[in-house]
């Protein structure tokens, strides 16, 4: 039974490019949440999506949005990228019935801008 | 913002040595949970306490919620060299459809061969 997964793993992009980042969810989970990791920080919550839609949403400016797919998979875009989004990102996969009682983490996306 | 506070930042200590940390949060949540992260890789669910629940073990683990103190310890007891990693307590507001996790900014924890 295949966890979440995320790609890519590393990437590397240039201040005011755009970045897609990919996560396939848990088999059985139906909620995708993206979090931002800056170094030696916790977590942030960016969104939260579920049947395609946006259903949270952190503190994050529109340059960040996102997507989900019918097969549950998920999307995190960032565009006009600035130095401070280097960052650990995180996606995390759960049932929706369940809440936060069942997240699964992937690995990350560890994203530099220079 | 982040809800949870960790303390202490950093634990060294010797293998077969219990270690503990604490976070503190500051409004009412629904569960409190501790991940570990190795390396800054992806976060491992170690253990979820409820609101309602004082206490909870879970092998070598062992976590305690003190709702009137807004505050949980997590007890690692006869720890070993791979449970070196960062540990983070994450605190979830509400319940069902509108849960999402609240993280601190986490411990290091070294633990010497």
């Amino acid at each position: 039974d295949a966890g979440v997964t995320q790609s890519p793993t590393h990437l590397i992009k240039t201040r005011g490019q755009q970045v897609t980042l990919r996560c396939s969810p848990k088999s059985g989970h139906d909620t995708v949440s993206w979090y931002q990791q800056a170094l030696g920080q916790g977590p942030q919550f960016i969104f939260q999506y579920y049947e395609e839609e946006e259903r949270q949403r952190g503190n994050f400016p529109d340059r960040f949005s996102g997507h989900q797919f019918p097969n549950y998979s998920s999307e995190l875009n960032v565009n006009a990228l600035l130095l401070g989004d280097s960052a650990l990102y995180l996606c995390a996969s759960s049932l929706r019935s369940l809440g936060a009682y069942g997240y699964t983490f992937g690995s990350g996306t560890r994203l530099t801008v220079v | 913002s982040q809800q949870g506070e960790e303390d202490p930042q950093a634990l060294s200590i010797q293998e077969g040595e219990n270690a503990t940390m604490n976070c503190s949060y500051k409004t009412s949540i629904n569960n409190l949970q501790w991940y570990r992260q190795n390396s800054g890789r992806g976060l491992v669910h170690l253990i979820l306490i409820r609101s309602n629940e004082r206490e909870k073990h879970s092998g070598r683990l062992r976590v305690t919620l003190d709702t009137s103190k807004k505050s949980s310890s997590l007890l690692i007891t006869a720890s070993r060299a791979a449970d070196t990693a960062s540990y983070f307590c994450a605190t979830d507001l509400l319940t069902g459809a509108n849960s999402k996790l609240t993280f601190g900014k986490g411990i290091t924890l070294s633990v010497r061969p």
